[in-house]
């Protein structure tokens, strides 16, 4: 298996542009997770769905940020319009069925720069 | 709320020198912890998982992690260190069911430790 994969691997962008960032979780994954990482603020975890269907979005910092999830297959976490501040790295990671456990796998992340 | 708390924001260690890197946690009920590493401008890679049994946990890497239910800790260590090893390091445990009573696989991880092993 290909692992989690995530494009673009970085954007860079001008504050007031809509971004989106992509995901595609390994296949027969139920769980898929956004998370953010900043040297400020750390991992933290933006929103995750469970079957295609967002469970937690507490994570998401306001409504200029938006995830989807169309099939089982593909996520987007879109920002629109974008600021300096969302500059971080945003990682995609998908996990098999909650009930033993399993561990999550996590993509090489998309590096986003805001200008 | 469950959490862990990493109480090192950076170990420093000799090369082939044992290293251990500190976590505790605070869950009800029986808790499921995780470590993962991060190699430099990667995603986080996992490493090793404590669900029930054994209280040594062997990982990837050579690494290995010991479960203590009385000092709520899971450390994580590896008897010979490696420059190769030089990464940030997460605990992590595993979020209480949902509000449905579902299980879950969503995490909590802690702020991460930098390990620096010197050659």
């Amino acid at each position: 298996d290909a692992g989690v994969i995530q494009s673009p691997r970085h954007e860079v962008t001008e504050m007031g542009q809509e971004v989106t960032l992509r995901c595609k979780p390994i296949s027969g994954h139920d769980y898929l997770f956004w998370y953010r990482q900043t040297m400020m603020r750390g991992l933290e975890l933006l929103i995750y769905f469970n079957n295609n269907v967002p469970i937690d979005d507490s994570g998401m910092p306001e409504d200029r940020f938006s995830a989807k999830m169309p099939n089982a297959s593909f996520s987007t976490l879109k920002i629109q319009p974008s600021e300096p501040r969302d500059s971080a790295v945003y990682f995609c990671a998908s996990s098999l069925r909650a009930t033993s456990g399993n561990e999550q796998f996590f993509g090489p992340g998309t590096r986003l720069t805001v200008l | 709320a469950q959490s862990v708390a990493q109480p090192e924001d950076q170990v420093n260690v000799a090369e082939g020198n044992p290293l251990t890197v500190k976590c505790t946690y605070s869950v009800s009920g029986n808790p499921y912890l995780f470590w993962y590493v991060q190699y430099p401008n990667r995603g986080l890679q996992f490493l090793l998982k404590y669900i029930t049994g054994d209280n040594l946990v062997k990982g990837s890497y050579g690494f290995e992690a010991e479960f203590n239910k009385s000092q709520t800790s899971f450390h994580l260590k590896k008897p010979s260190a490696l420059v190769s090893d030089s990464a940030l390091y997460f605990c992590a445990v595993r979020d209480k069911a949902g509000a449905w009573g579902g299980a879950t696989n969503k995490l909590i991880f802690g702020t991460g430790t930098l390990l620096a092993v010197q050659p």
